[in-house]
């Protein structure tokens, strides 16, 4: 079946450092992607999103990747901070059965950075 | 903060028992969407109600069921418990659209429910 996943579980950097979390996905046909942030004990952030139909979009100190020939998303962090310690989720737009938007979530990333 | 708020923030049941989960969303948001976070793993789509019908489902048994009120706050009921019924349940909030940035979701902090 369609899946999105990540590959690396764990991803451990020194703070200052930039920091990359990459993202696998399998339907071919997904046309727009997000990225979220979930800090222990609180609910997904919103961080970053983009279409299909971009390369690459930048943010405040992130920018999120897409390589559509080989269906991988990555999401780079710059300068990380130790408040960037996180689970980082990327997900995909899919379509419920009533019609709905929802997003599909990978299994995550957990990002630690050390002062 | 989103502004997204849930209740209870933690609560314990035994197997067979019911519980009913409340989420109150962010102002002028009228679609809500429930999602179950098992430990270790990303959120999973329940259901998603707009303008206080059921919008889309994900695979979820029967005994997963909601409502939506007409200030848009909704409830997560799941009947029957099961162990494996433990876990994170997320609600989030959005206005309702088709068009990309319609699906920008706000999480609420979830409810951590555990069943023995």
């Amino acid at each position: 079946g369609e899946s999105v996943g990540l590959h690396l579980p764990t991803l451990s950097v020194q703070e200052g450092d930039n920091s990359i979390i990459n993202c696998a996905y399998s339907n071919s046909a997904s046309d727009y992607f997000i990225w979220y942030k979930q800090e222990s004990g609180k609910g997904p952030q919103f961080i970053i999103d983009i279409r299909s139909n971009m390369d690459k979009r930048q943010g405040q100190r992130v920018t999120v990747l897409l390589n559509k020939t080989v269906k991988h998303l990555s999401l780079q962090i710059a300068a990380t901070q130790p408040g960037d310690s996180a689970v980082y989720f990327c997900a995909e737009r899919g379509i419920a059965s009533g019609g709905s938007y929802i997003p599909t979530f990978g299994r995550g990333t957990s990002l630690i950075v050390h002062p | 903060e989103t502004g997204v708020t849930q209740s209870p923030t933690h609560l314990i049941k035994t197997r067979g028992q019911q519980v009913t989960l409340r989420c109150s969303s962010q102002s002028g948001h009228n679609t809500v969407s429930w999602y179950q976070q098992a430990l270790g793993q990303g959120p999973q789509f329940i259901f998603q109600y707009y303008r206080e019908e059921e919008n889309g489902r994900g695979n979820f048994p029967p005994r997963f069921s909601g409502l939506q009120f007409p200030n848009y706050s909704s409830e997560l009921n799941v009947n029957a418990l099961e162990l494996d019924d433990s876990a994170l349940y997320l609600c989030a909030s959005s206005l309702g659209g088709t068009g990309v940035g319609g699906e920008t979701q706000y999480f609420g902090p979830g409810t951590r429910l555990l069943v023995l």
